[in-house]
Formats: C-alpha cells, sequence, structure tokens
C-alpha cells in the first residue's frame, strides 16, 4: 500500500458525460501527478500540482482540467468525454519535487461507453 | 526537451537467467533518473533511482542499474530473475533546465519463463 488514494475504482460512464476522479496523496506529500494508461498511448503524465499551485503540464487536453485543494487532495476532471479517454487513471504523489520518488495510487479505471 | 527510449517492448526470459532492460534518455542538462515496476492490476512503484554519485545503483528485488553519461543509458540488470519478477518495468527522468515534467519511458514487459 502505497498510502494513496483514489476513488472511484472504476467508472463506466457514456460519452459526453463529465466525470471527477479523486485523489488523496500520501500524508505530508505536498506534489500530486496525474498520469493517464492506455494500451495505445502508454503512461502519459497530464499534469502536477504542488502545494496547490500548477507546477508541469503534459498532454493534457482542453476537456480536461485539474485542481489540488487547499488539503493537498486533487481532482482530475474529465468532460465532453469522447470513447477514447477509455484508460487507467494514475494519481502519484510526492513530498517535493523533480528528483523526489513519486507514489502511485491504484489507480482509477473509466470505460467511456 | 528530454526524452525516455525503451528500446524493447516485450523481453522474455528463463527463470534464474540473468537480464537486462535498457533505457537511453535524452538531455542537455543533468537529469534525475528511475526505474519503476508495474505488477498487474497495481500502480507503479519504484524499483531505485540515480540522482548523483556513484553511477551504479541498486534497488530492491535483486535489481541495480548504472549511469552511464557517455551513453546517455540507465540499463536496468538483475542477475538472476524469479517469476514473480514478471511485470512491466518503466524508466522515466526527471529535472533539466525550466521542467518539472516526469517524463516516462512506453514500458517493458518482462515475461518470465519457468
Amino acid at each position: 500500500d502505497s498510502g494513496v488514494t483514489q476513488t472511484p475504482k472504476h467508472l463506466i460512464t457514456a460519452t459526453g458525460q463529465r466525470v471527477t476522479l479523486r485523489c488523496s496523496p500520501r500524508s505530508g506529500d505536498l506534489s500530486v501527478y496525474w498520469y493517464q494508461q492506455s494500451l495505445d498511448q502508454g503512461l502519459q503524465f497530464l499534469i502536477q500540482y504542488y502545494n496547490g499551485e500548477e507546477r508541469a503540464k503534459g498532454n493534457i487536453l482542453e476537456r480536461f482540467s485539474a485542481q489540488q485543494f487547499p488539503d493537498l487532495h486533487s481532482e482530475l476532471n474529465l468532460s465532453s468525454l469522447e470513447l477514447g479517454d477509455s484508460a487507467l487513471y494514475f494519481c502519484a504523489s510526492s513530498y517535493g519535487q523533480i528528483q523526489e520518488t513519486q507514489y502511485f495510487g491504484p489507480g482509477t479505471r473509466l470505460l467511456v461507453l | 526537451a528530454q526524452s525516455v527510449t525503451q528500446l524493447d517492448s516485450q523481453v522474455p526470459v528463463f527463470e534464474e537467467a540473468p537480464v537486462e532492460l535498457r533505457c537511453n534518455y535524452s538531455s542537455s542538462v543533468s537529469v534525475y533518473l528511475f526505474w519503476y515496476v508495474q505488477y498487474p492490476n497495481q500502480g507503479l512503484q519504484l524499483l531505485l533511482k540515480y540522482l548523483s554519485g556513484s553511477t551504479l545503483v541498486k534497488g530492491i528485488n535483486g535489481f541495480e542499474a548504472e549511469f552511464n553519461k557517455s551513453q546517455t543509458s540507465f540499463h536496468l540488470r538483475k542477475p538472476s530473475v524469479h517469476i514473480s519478477d514478471t511485470a512491466e518495468y518503466f524508466c522515466a527522468v526527471s529535472g533539466g533546465k525550466g521542467t518539472y515534467k516526469y517524463i516516462f519511458g512506453t514500458g517493458t514487459r518482462l515475461k518470465v519463463l519457468a
């Protein structure tokens, strides 16, 4: 158990809908990272927050947004969902930033029908 | 810009044989290098990391990696694999000028055969 929790574990929804994925980092960690893992694209970095501020952006679509709240938990919002958004979404946390080990949550499996 | 290349998408190997998983990176500045492992239906977990100092890094489960600056490589090795090492292995790089990005390679699926 990494200490990072993600909810929900599974999510099934329809195209065009909006969902919110939630992540609670390990106690004391200030950074939260979001990743998308799919069979065709591999593991893609989406976005990173550090102590409430956005620090790095990867291949995140405009339909996706995220935020980190004062209690350091984070939410990833996916809107206008398409079939191709079906994937495993991981959250990871670390105390600091670039040289720190990331601790990954178990992931949220999203299926868009 | 930084990038990471994992040269092999799949590596089959017999139990108790040695294995090397290859990783090359591209960066114009000093970086930090990591290997993560993902077991089926689980998140990633750190095997080892290179930040500075000795170029030979030892990690968990008997794995080690060697940082080679001249060849821009960070290959992962294990002298004798077990069935339980069957998993996907990801090389990652972070650091570099003006970026907080953490770049993962495409992964290498290690299949240990009995």
